[in-house]
């Protein structure tokens, strides 16, 4: 099956500029997640997505960042204006939810964002 | 969310077993451990999850302690090709569950 594609690979922005990355999951994964990753740092979860409802979204600076996910499928992250640090790799992932325990979380190769 | 503690980095050599340890003492009740496996410039992958006792599957064994307040994964004859960052998660998989991948443990295999 195909795995979760991300769009684009790589992205330099100078700063106050804006940016917005696209998130295609895992057909029929209901769950979908934003994660920020810095470099020689564990991922960092941005928002959560339940279909198209947000689970949570505690983690995500909502006075530049936002995300939204129309129809419960695709995905988009953007960020407004974008800050020197938040130079990192932004990564989505979906799941599907099982039995017990924590949802296996299958990633996409995420975005890397460079703000000069 | 219980938080975990890892080494920070561990070497080893081919085709010997490593066994990456993780501390969780405030585990709750309902909450089960998970590892993810993570190459450089690429997205983490599941690695294996438990609740208790032992479990094994084709990549990896994960050893939890009855107190369960730690874990420990078991990568038999590791290759070069294992050489990658570790993360130990712990949860319930209850949405709006904050998911904290921590640092990590970076495990490089040497020829």
């Amino acid at each position: 099956e195909a795995g979760v594609a991300q769009s684009p690979r790589y992205k330099i922005i100078e700063k106050r500029q804006s940016v917005a990355f696209w998130c295609n999951p895992i057909s029929g994964h209901a769950t979908l997640y934003w994660y920020q990753q810095i470099l020689g740092q564990g991922p960092k979860l941005l928002i959560q997505f339940q279909n198209n409802g947000v689970v949570d979204d505690s983690q995500l600076p909502k006075d530049r960042f936002s995300a939204e996910r129309l129809k419960g499928v695709d995905s988009t992250l953007k960020i407004q204006p974008a800050k020197l640090e938040d130079s990192a790799v932004y990564l989505c992932a979906s799941s599907h939810p099982g039995d017990k325990g924590m949802d296996e979380q299958f990633f996409g190769p995420g975005t890397r964002l460079t703000v000069l | 969310l219980a938080k975990t503690t890892q080494p920070i980095s561990m070497d080893s050599y081919e085709g010997q077993e490593v066994n990456i340890t993780c501390s969780h003492n405030n585990i709750a009740t309902n909450d089960y451990i998970t590892w993810y496996q993570q190459f450089p410039s690429q997205g983490p992958r599941f690695i294996i999850q438990g609740y208790k006792t032992k479990v094994t599957n084709e990549v990896a064994s994960l050893f939890i302690p009855a107190d369960r307040k730690s874990s420990t994964l078991s990568l038999p004859r590791v290759s070069l090709s294992d050489t990658a960052v570790y993360y130990c998660l712990v949860g319930d998989g209850s949405y709006g569950q904050n998911f904290v991948f921590g640092p990590g443990t970076r495990l490089s295999v040497l020829p």
